[in-house]
C-alpha cells in the first residue's frame, strides 16, 4: 500500500499570505495528482505531475513534482478566502487510487 | 467533462437497516470505480476497488460482509451498508475511472445512522 504523507495536516492563515503543501511517499510515483475538496462535496482536479522535477502552474498555484518523483509540493500566493478546503494529493498505482493525508487550509479574510 | 451521479446525497437510516448507494458514469463507460469513506476533515480512505463484471477487491480492514459491492455494469456500481451502525456514519465518496485517466468523482453521500 502507497503510503502518502501530508504536511502540516492544518493551516490557518491571513488572506494574502503564501503557503506550501508537501506531499511524501514511501516509494517512487507513477504519477501524481492534487485535488482540492470542499465540505460535503466530491474532490475537484487541480492538476497531474507526471515527469520528475516538473514544475505546473495554475494561477496562483504551483505544483512541483520532486527530481526523484518521491515528493511534490503546492504552493499558493497571495492566499484567498476562497482557497479554503481540503488539499489532498493522490496516486492511481493501476489498481488503486490512494489520496495523501490531507491538509485543511483556512484562510481567514 | 465527465460526471459521475451518486445518489442518495444523504440518507439517515435506523440501526440494523441496510443502505445502498448508487454511483453512476452518465457519459462515459468507467470499468473501474473506487469507494472512499471519509470523516470530518480527514482524507479519503479507500475502502475497495470494483471492477465491472468481477468480485470487489477490498482494502484491509474493510468487512467485505458489511460493505457489500456490486458493479455489474459499466455505468453503475452500488455499495450496500449492510446492518448498518451509529458507527458506520460517514460520508461516502465513489470515484470512476475514464479512458483518459482521470479520475472523476460522485457528490457524495452523507450517511447518519440512527
Amino acid at each position: 500500500t502507497q503510503l502518502l504523507e501530508q504536511s502540516p495536516q492544518f493551516l490557518s492563515i491571513q488572506e494574502g499570505e503564501n503557503l506550501t503543501v508537501y506531499c511524501n511517499s514511501s516509494s517512487v510515483f507513477s504519477s501524481l495528482q492534487w485535488y482540492r475538496q470542499e465540505p460535503g462535496e466530491g474532490p475537484v482536479l487541480l492538476v497531474t505531475v507526471v515527469t520528475g522535477g516538473e514544475v505546473k502552474k495554475l494561477k496562483r498555484l504551483t505544483f512541483q513534482f520532486g527530481d526523484a518523483r518521491k515528493d511534490s509540493s503546492l504552493h499558493i500566493t497571495a492566499a484567498q478566502p476562497g482557497d479554503t478546503g481540503l488539499y489532498l494529493c493522490a496516486e492511481f498505482t493501476g489498481n488503486q487510487f490512494y489520496f495523501g493525508t490531507g491538509t485543511s487550509l483556512t484562510v481567514i479574510p | 467533462g465527465a460526471v459521475v451521479s451518486q445518489h442518495p446525497s444523504r440518507v439517515i437510516c435506523k440501526s440494523g437497516t441496510s443502505v445502498k448507494i448508487e454511483c453512476r458514469s452518465l457519459d462515459f463507460q468507467a470499468t473501474t470505480m473506487f469507494w472512499y469513506r471519509q470523516f470530518p476533515k480527514q482524507s479519503l480512505m479507500l475502502m475497495a476497488t470494483s471492477n465491472e463484471g468481477s468480485k470487489a477487491t477490498y482494502e484491509q480492514g474493510v468487512e467485505k460482509d458489511k460493505f457489500l459491492i456490486n458493479h455489474a455494469s459499466l455505468t453503475l456500481s452500488t455499495l450496500t451498508v449492510t446492518s448498518a451502525h451509529p458507527e458506520d456514519s460517514s460520508f461516502y465518496i465513489c470515484s470512476a475511472w475514464g479512458r483518459v485517466s482521470e479520475a472523476f468523482f460522485g457528490q457524495g453521500t452523507r450517511l447518519t445512522v440512527v
